[in-house]
């Protein structure tokens, strides 16, 4: 089974400082990888997605993720966090394209000014 | 864009009383459709998979009979808590996926907190 594993809950950072959210997957094959963010009683909103290809995926609200196989590794990251960047953000793997998703357990970001 | 709406956004009921939580999407069709419950400061759980004209499947330690969920039509799914408790308290959320699949993505609605007095 797919697992994933955000490892810090929470990350502080100053106003146009960056920032790196870290995210480790466990799964067997070729994963299919997502970064989501949910604002305060919010759903969710894709930032961006890796299926296959360039390992060096663009999102949207500049961010950008890397995927390392080596590393069972997906982290996020963005050169400079505006205030409006605070909120939880969520990896997650799915088996194929368009199933269900299993979420690590979130990284809160708090943007200081 | 593809737009998935819940309905409704917050309800409180009382202890005993059943609730139903409405997902749509409204731009594109959805064969299956995903019911997640996130509780405070806690990730998205999956709780069952929802797929048009059959049966849901239900993730382990789901009861079924407490979730009853519908997926009659291409464009809604229903989620029923039955016999509310204060501890089914949670936010409900549910993601849809556009048939036609060729993006890959899940599209999410906003939530549906339900609160249980």
């Amino acid at each position: 089974a797919q697992s994933v594993t955000q490892p810090d809950i929470h990350i502080t950072v100053s106003e146009g400082a960056s920032l790196e959210l870290r995210c480790n997957y466990s799964y067997g094959a070729t994963p299919y990888l997502f970064w989501y963010v949910q604002s305060p009683g919010q759903g969710l909103q894709l930032l961006l997605k890796y299926f296959s290809g360039d390992t060096l995926v663009q999102g949207i609200k500049g961010f950008e993720a890397e995927f390392k196989r080596s590393q069972s590794s997906f982290n996020l990251r963005k050169p400079s966090v505006h205030w409006s960047d605070a909120a939880e953000y969520f990896c997650a793997v799915a088996r194929a394209a368009g199933n269900k998703l299993t979420f690590g357990g979130g990284t809160r970001v708090l943007v200081k000014p | 864009g593809a737009v998935v709406s819940q309905h409704p956004s917050w309800v409180i009921c009382k202890s005993g009383t059943s609730v139903k939580i409405e997902c749509r999407s409204l731009d594109f069709q959805a064969t299956t459709m995903f019911w997640y419950r996130q509780f405070p400061k806690q990730s998205l759980m999956l709780m069952a998979t929802s797929n048009e004209g059959s049966k849901a499947t239900y993730e382990q330690g789901v009861e079924k009979d407490k979730f009853l969920i519908n997926h009659a039509s291409l464009t809604l799914s229903t989620l029923t808590v039955t016999s509310a408790h204060p501890e089914d308290s949670s936010f409900y959320i549910c993601s849809a996926r556009d048939r036609r699949g060729n993006t890959g993505e899940l599209f999410f609605g906003e939530g549906s907190r339900l609160t249980v007095l």
